[in-house]
């Protein structure tokens, strides 16, 4: 099935350092999502989005819907070492209920 | 927030036997359940969309009779990997939407299927 391309793949920064990473799609949402996944655990809503151009902060994280519907930013600012995991952006179609997931992008903190 | 659970947490069955793997709503009713598969340093792939009272929908390349999803109950809904191979080792998770706004998925911790 489509999967949400994410970049990067994977990043190393020091504690207290933003962050930023972006999800990107060939197709058009109307919903954008951003969770967080734990080893061994599901993941954790941390955000949602639901109209283009929208930006939405939830604590040190502020999440952007894009213009085009086509593609979404995460920020995390001042990261801490409970940070570590991997975050996956979900869209959802108009209409619909499937999530379709990105590839993923795994934040590791150096403290 | 809305919790959903899933049991067993970690399976390991032999090559050929069946597996069954239970996802509830603890303080909610779900009137759709999502069940994925997640296999290591990869994303969560969607398997099938399961109703209440309804057969599952499954997406392409999901083979139904081996992944056999019930749901009888607006609070539970099961995932019977039948016969099962190596290949079918993986995290399965499953989710719930209480059909409030399309966002509200809340998801399972997930289960560890091993064939041995």
């Amino acid at each position: 099935g489509q999967q949400l391309n994410q970049s990067p793949q994977s990043m190393f920064i020091q504690e207290g350092e933003d962050v930023s990473m972006n999800c990107t799609s060939s197709s058009i949402f109307n919903t954008w999502l951003w969770y967080k996944q734990d080893p061994g655990e599901g993941p954790v809503l941390l955000i949602a989005l639901y109209k283009a151009g929208e930006l939405t902060s939830n604590g040190r994280l502020t999440a952007q819907f894009g213009i085009t519907r086509k593609d979404s930013f995460l920020n995390i600012s001042a990261s801490i070492p409970s940070d570590v995991g991997i975050y996956f952006c979900a869209g959802l179609p108009g209409g619909g209920n499937k999530l379709t997931f990105g590839t993923g992008t795994q934040l590791k903190v150096e403290l | 927030g809305a919790v959903v659970s899933q049991h067993p947490s970690w399976v390991i069955c032999k090559s050929g036997t069946s597996v069954k793997i239970e996802c509830r709503s603890l303080d909610f009713q779900a009137t759709t359940m999502f069940w994925y598969r997640q296999f290591p340093k990869q994303s969560l792939m969607l398997m099938a969309t399961s109703n209440e009272g309804s057969k599952a929908t499954y997406e392409q390349g999901v083979e139904k009779d081996k992944f056999l999803i019930n749901h009888a109950s607006l609070t539970l809904s099961t995932l019977t990997v039948t016969s099962a191979h190596p290949e079918d080792s993986s995290f399965y998770i499953c989710s719930a939407d209480s059909g409030g706004a399309s966002y509200e998925q809340y998801f399972g911790p997930g289960t560890r299927l091993t064939v041995t």
